[in-house]
């Protein structure tokens, strides 16, 4: 069945540094790809998504690239902050509301002060 | 609660017990959904609708009912058949059939088997 891969599972970087959380999905038919940022002990909200017409998306200090060929797409976060710290999912869809949306496993990210 | 609620917040249930947990959204969305979180295995679906009065199976349904009777509410049941049923559990909603723009989650209910 349709699987999205997700790496790396933990991340840790330094107040300021870039973070970059890479997905891999296998259903060729996909063509929407949000990424959701989950805060400890909250819901999962939308941060940004792209859709297959475009190869990247830009949103103040957080981007998403995609590679429809390869089958991957992946989240930039440029100057980190504290605040960014949480865990981090990706998914995959074949773009409305009657297909299922598949989730990475997600990526705890930590920004270290 | 952003137009989607779930309650209760924690839930605990005795072996052998069903319990429902609630789930209601006041952004006109067509869809709804039902996900399973356990750590380190990211989101799982349970069931899914699209419309009042149908709804589909996700990839673990077995042990779980819903029913979709009104566009806002989608009650999620966790029956005694449900063998591991600890987990925290996150409704969804989507606005439209034809394109989907992302997801609004409620706030989770947190069940525990005791």
């Amino acid at each position: 069945g349709e699987n999205v891969e997700q790496h790396p599972s933990t991340l840790s970087v330094q107040e300021g540094d870039s973070a970059v959380i890479k997905c891999t999905y296998s259903d060729s038919a996909s063509n929407y790809f949000p990424w959701y940022k989950q805060e400890l002990g909250k819901r999962p909200q939308l941060i940004i998504d792209i859709r297959s017409n475009v190869g990247e998306k830009k949103d103040q200090r957080i981007a998403v690239t995609l590679n429809k060929t390869a089958k991957h797409f992946s989240l930039h976060i440029t100057e980190t902050q504290p605040e960014d710290s949480a865990v981090y999912f990706c998914a995959a869809s074949r773009g409305t509301s009657y297909d299922k949306v598949i989730f990475g496993p997600g990526t705890s990210l930590s920004v270290i002060p | 609660d952003g137009g989607i609620t779930q309650s209760p917040k924690y839930l605990f249930r005795k072996e052998g017990q069903n319990v429902t947990l609630s789930c209601e959204q006041n952004l006109n969305h067509d869809a709804m959904y039902w996900y399973r979180q356990d750590p380190g295995q990211g989101l799982r679906l349970i069931y899914y609708s699209q419309i009042v009065n149908d709804f589909q199976k996700g990839d673990i349904a077995e042990g779980y009912s819903v029913s979709r009777e009104k566009k806002e509410s989608f009650p999620l049941t966790v029956t005694s058949a449900q063998k591991n049923p600890t987990a925290f559990y996150l409704c969804a909603s989507s606005i439209h059939r034809d394109v989907v723009g992302g997801y609004t989650f409620g706030s989770g209910t947190r069940l525990t088997v005791v």
